[in-house]
């Protein structure tokens, strides 16, 4: 099993619409969670990080589900421009606090 | 601007030719870690740097060396390359190794490297 699994969608969804991500994670003692956004051939960067309360960025809002071991991203009236791969990441280990990543949820907003 | 670099961007090579990609940070970050990306496998841990003269292997370390002399500069080194290592590669540093849940890491632009 890995430690972190997403679907690898494509998820093509029109414009406006609103477009929900789960991710599971087999780690119950990680950390901290994170979303991560990549463009094509480019390097990821932080979206945001996921807290235990749930917290929201504008049109962006994260879950975590310590229970069932899962986080969710949700993106409200989805721009063209959300249109990236969406990477969850875990940090599951003490010490060297190494980051686990999934292999990413490709989004594609249709005009 | 606060960066990491990471040369060559493109490299094709041919199987045994020993070579290095270079990764530099200007953020004064203790922790720096290599990574590789390949279709369906996401991305996987080569080596990381907790400090200056601190490093450990990750999840993929097999064929790769790596060293910390400087704070700024992690390079990688594929003393023999081979085709299985043909991919998309990143650089990446952080603060620190510590547990602060608000602590980003920074990528690279990544190498992309092809090996025949």
């Amino acid at each position: 099993r890995k430690e972190v699994e997403q679907d690898p969608g494509p998820f093509n969804v029109p414009e406006g619409a609103t477009v929900a991500f789960n991710c599971t994670y087999s780690n119950s003692a990680s950390q901290s969670f994170f979303w991560y956004r990549q463009d094509c051939r480019k390097e990821p960067k932080l979206l945001m990080s996921v807290y235990s309360s749930g917290n929201e960025d504008g049109r962006f809002t994260a879950q975590l589900n310590r229970a069932s071991q899962y986080i969710s991203l949700l993106i409200r009236d989805s721009k063209l421009s959300d249109s990236a791969t969406y990477l969850c990441v875990v940090n599951m280990r003490t010490g060297a606090n190494n980051l686990f990543f999934g292999t990413g949820t490709r989004l594609t907003v249709i005009p | 601007e606060a960066q990491v670099t990471q040369n060559p961007r493109y490299l094709i090579t041919v199987t045994g030719k020993k070579l290095t990609v270079t990764c530099s940070q200007n953020m004064n970050h203790e922790y720096m870690s290599w990574y590789r990306q390949d279709p369906g496998l996401g991305l996987r841990q080569i080596y990381y740097s907790m400090n200056v003269e601190v490093t450990d292997k990750g999840d993929v370390p097999e064929g790769y060396k790596v060293s910390r002399k400087e704070k700024r500069n992690f390079p990688l080194i594929l003393e023999s390359p081979s085709p299985n290592q043909t991919s998309l590669y990143f650089c990446a540093s952080r603060v620190s190794a510590g547990r602060d849940i608000t602590d980003t890491q920074y990528f690279g632009p990544g190498t992309r490297l092809t090996v025949l």
